[in-house]
């Protein structure tokens, strides 16, 4: 399978706490990104990183990739009870297509 | 809003019924994307549509059946479903040539099949 595999599966912080979120995966890539989904909603896109990128922001979210541990990880900081959300990392390939992992739930309590 | 609206955001049918979800997109992209997400399984593609070709069939039953008339639409057709088909389908577009391809996913249709 060249599904990735998120970690942990939950997770659960108290509001203004930092939550990490990892992500792994088993080809070569072109990108990564992350999505975020709210219970029984669509998937929206968070951030992405190229795959010649190790680090990048946006707002209260940061990224890293390692394409030599085929991982990637995303911090949000300073968290809030609206960032309670299921997470998925998905990463494409030369032919756009991408695969997804199975996600992790988080919940931040207020 | 994503730009892309998906209807019905709810069916529940019969396994012998038939009906049609049904997806646009205002974004202006050239591909779209059917998805079907389970709980407790990953986000599952079943089709892909580049320029109202099909591309991607990942061995879905015959009883979906897509249908891209316009890079704009793209619809999925169900006959005679099983209970195991109820989930979440959420349809997505992106603009393929470009070097991201980031997806961009319409709210979904919860379906229920009795």
């Amino acid at each position: 399978s060249q599904q990735g595999e998120e970690d942990p599966q939950a997770l659960s912080i108290q509001e203004g706490e930092n939550a990490t979120m990892n992500c792994s995966y088993k080809t070569s890539i072109n990108n990564l990104q992350w999505y975020r989904q709210n219970s029984g909603r669509g998937l929206v896109h968070l951030i992405l990183i190229r795959s010649n990128e190790r680090e990048k922001h946006s707002g209260r979210l940061r990224v890293t990739l390692d394409t030599s541990k085929k991982s990637s990880s995303l911090l949000i900081t300073a968290s809030r009870a609206a960032d309670t959300a299921s997470y998925f990392c998905a990463h494409g390939g030369a032919n756009s297509k991408l695969t997804f992992g199975k996600g992790i739930t988080l919940s931040v309590r207020p | 809003e994503t730009g892309v609206t998906q209807t019905p955001r709810h069916l529940v049918m019969g396994m012998t019924n038939k009906k049609s979800l049904k997806c646009e997109q205002h974004l202006g992209h050239n591909a779209m994307y059917w998805y079907k997400q389970s709980a407790k399984k990953p986000l599952e593609l079943m089709f892909v549509y580049n320029f109202k070709e099909q591309t991607e069939n990942n061995s879905v039953p015959s009883r979906f059946s897509p249908e891209c008339p316009n890079s704009s639409h793209l619809f999925l057709h169900l006959h005679t479903l099983q209970p195991e088909d109820s989930a979440l389908y959420l349809c997505a577009s992106s603009q393929v040539g470009t070097d991201t391809d980031t997806q961009y996913f319409g709210p979904g249709t919860r379906l229920t099949v009795l």
